[in-house]
């Protein structure tokens, strides 16, 4: 199986920062990954697909970039509405696996 | 409304079975793949099984394939689970999720949830 690592496991930034979230796939995946968004008592919500295809709807303050087996997911000026947590998929090869889940605070 | 409304979760005793269903509306269901994904209370995401849109083509992960099922019958837009054998560690809330294309993944519609506990 496909093993997703992200990093970091938990980050606090200020509102306006600029923050990243990375994922490592055990093997290389193509750009067969998306991010998701999950806040608080809610079901999860694509954000990125194909690596970096903005989801429709989606603010343009997030962005994804990366093929192959690195990858990352960029909010270019942190708002109080991204208190989230964040997972990355591959759905290059089943199983289908998620990444453990980044959770952003806002100081 | 495009939207899946999940049902059937609740208390079930260790060893026993549940079915959970998926109701689907607002986009053409038989043209997309459909998954099931669970999430432990305080923990990750966890892909259970995809199925593509003709229902001819199931998936799953080793840690629960022979115990869980999913199937779907596109007359009633509506997908299911059906998951045996439950234990302890089965207990989450459980999503339905709508794949961007028939069997490729990037889920762009999620249910609301139904939370299965398996206790005792």
């Amino acid at each position: 199986d496909i093993q997703m690592t992200q990093s970091p496991s938990t980050l606090s930034a200020s509102v306006g920062d600029r923050v990243t979230i990375t994922c490592r796939a055990s093997q290389s995946i193509s750009t067969w990954l998306a991010w998701y968004q999950q806040k608080p008592g809610t079901a999860p919500k694509l954000l990125i697909y194909k690596a970096s295809s903005l989801e429709s709807g989606v603010p343009s303050r997030f962005s994804g970039s990366g093929s192959g087996s690195d990858f990352t997911l960029t909010i270019s000026s942190l708002q109080p509405d991204d208190l989230a947590s964040y997972y990355c998929q591959q759905y290059n090869f089943y199983p289908w696996t998620f990444g453990q889940g980044t959770k952003v605070e806002i100081k | 409304e495009v939207q899946l409304l999940e049902s059937g979760g609740g208390l079930e005793q260790p060893g026993g079975s549940l079915r959970l269903s998926c109701a689907a509306s607002g986009f053409t269901f038989s043209n997309y793949g459909m998954s099931w994904v669970r999430q432990a209370p305080g923990k990750g995401l966890e892909w259970l099984s995809a199925i593509s849109g003709s229902g001819g083509s199931t998936y799953y992960p080793d840690s629960v394939r022979g115990r869980f099922t999913i199937s779907r019958d596109n007359s009633k837009n509506t997908l299911y689970l059906q998951m045996k054998s439950l234990r302890a560690e089965d207990t989450a809330i459980y999503y339905c999720a709508k794949d961007q294309d028939d069997l490729v993944g990037g889920f762009d519609l999620w249910g609301r949830g139904t939370l299965v506990t398996v206790s005792s």
